[in-house]
């Protein structure tokens, strides 16, 4: 399986956008992109994922280079709220049947008031 | 409406006995997903259904493990004699069939949060 790196931990001023990297240097043609966030006492939750182009949704958007090999979660202004651990995470849409999701370490965003 | 339950929140046991661990999916959703998260570990997957049928087990880690769903809705996770290693919180999560094209969005519950002691 493709892997993916981020940085282990980041810091952002409150009411600040926040530019979240992920290399994936090994990415295939069918690998989406997802990512996840988790929260503190929570479990993860989705935030947006992408194929080729940029998407945009109310959480977030995702910025995918043009040959795929790393992508940028933005968050637009960052509250307190957005304070969790954030996974990047491939998954292959020709790999049928295989639906688990592959989290590595995450990025542990701290937001500072 | 109603996200992904599980029950208990919390759960202290001894070493060596049964446990079992229950996930309510959201309804309709007729995939259902176990991970555990333990310091250190991080978060690993355990197994997959799709309604009752589970096409992936591969990250039970010891026949102790075991897991069943019926009607395509609730699911149990049961861990037999359980050790110490055990501890972590097991999170279930539910989607609505990806056919495949790996897109689907997973909603994760609570957790459980297993205690051996």
């Amino acid at each position: 399986d493709a892997k993916t790196t981020q940085p282990n931990s980041m810091e952002s001023n409150e009411e600040e956008p926040v530019h979240l990297p992920c290399n994936h240097s090994t990415i295939s043609g069918t690998d989406y992109i997802h990512w996840y966030r988790q929260l503190p006492s929570q479990g993860p939750e989705y935030v947006i994922h992408g194929l080729t182009s940029n998407v945009n949704n109310r959480m977030a958007s995702l910025a995918i280079a043009e040959d795929r090999k790393s992508s940028t979660l933005i968050l637009h202004r960052a509250t307190l709220r957005d304070a969790a651990v954030y996974y990047c995470i491939l998954r292959d849409w020709e790999d049928f049947g295989n639906e688990k999701l592959t989290f590595g370490t995450g990025t542990r965003l701290t937001i500072i008031p | 409406g109603a996200g992904v339950s599980q029950s208990p929140s919390n759960k202290v046991t001894e070493k060596g006995k049964d446990v079992e661990l229950r996930c309510d999916p959201i309804s309709g959703h007729t995939a259902l997903y176990w991970y555990r998260q333990s310091l250190g570990q991080g978060l690993e997957f355990l197994i997959y259904f799709q309604g009752n049928s589970a096409p992936d087990k591969s990250g039970l880690p010891s026949d102790r493990f075991s897991a069943e769903r019926t009607g395509g809705s609730v699911s149990t996770l049961t861990i037999q004699r359980t050790q110490q290693e055990d501890s972590a919180v097991y999170l279930c999560a539910s989607s609505l069939a990806s056919g495949g094209r790996q897109d689907n969005e997973q909603f994760f519950g609570p957790g459980t949060r297993l205690t051996v002691l």
